[in-house]
């Protein structure tokens, strides 16, 4: 059965604490890795990873693919209060010749001031 | 642009009751899915739409029906709501060659 677990389930860290998401899949027919943001209202994207060792990085934060080992790392360098949110891992597969999205069930990060 | 919009935002139901949700984008997209959130358990991909005229099963379209009714229509019908279906709902949309969803604001919707 597809799916995709993230850990930890929630955080709590102080502003400029450094943090590190993870997020595993196992799924059949991979196609891509994405990150997204969730505050109190829709999802917004953070990255798309396809390929195993290049990081794709945008301001404090980054994240990383392995193909091999079937995970991706999220880090999150220099926290804010801002930074406070639902962080959800999706993984786009191949599925029934459809592509199919399954999401994990986020982690929860708090960044206290 | 509004971008991906949806109605209505919060509906309360009964149990057998239908209802439709309405989600419609103006960004040209080709894609288009609906999501359930339920809490401890991510998103989950009820249905989606890969172009106008086709829409696809996804990971617990059980319960629901949709209709692409053109590129920037994508509804999702609820025939008899059950108590299960409490959650929250997102629509989303995507450029065919791009790489990431936009997300709608979301329809809280309550069975009783």
């Amino acid at each position: 059965e597809d799916k995709v677990v993230q850990s930890p389930l929630s955080l709590v860290v102080h502003e400029g604490d450094t943090v590190t998401l993870n997020c595993s899949y196992e799924v059949t027919n991979f196609r891509s890795l994405l990150w997204y943001k969730q505050e109190k209202k829709a999802p917004t994207f953070l990255f798309m990873l396809t390929s195993s060792g290049i990081e794709k990085k945008s301001g404090r934060l980054s994240s990383i693919l392995d193909k091999k080992e079937l995970f991706s790392i999220l880090n999150i360098t220099a926290t804010q209060t801002g930074d406070s949110a639902v962080y959800l891992c999706a993984v786009e597969a191949e599925i029934n010749n459809n592509n199919d999205m399954r999401f994990g069930a986020g982690t929860r990060l708090t960044v206290k001031p | 642009n509004a971008g991906v919009t949806q109605t209505p935002k919060f509906q309360v139901l009964k149990t057998g009751q239908s209802m439709t949700l309405q989600c419609a984008q103006d960004m040209n997209h080709n894609s288009m899915y609906w999501y359930r959130q339920d809490p401890g358990m991510g998103l989950r991909l009820i249905y989606y739409s890969a172009s106008e005229g086709t829409t696809d099963k996804g990971e617990v379209p059980n319960g629901y029906n949709v209709s692409r009714l053109n590129k920037r229509e994508f509804s999702l019908r609820l025939e008899s709501a059950a108590p299960s279906q409490t959650s929250v709902y997102f629509c989303a949309s995507k450029w065919s060659g791009g790489n990431e969803q936009f997300f709608g604001p979301g329809t809280r919707l309550t069975v009783l």
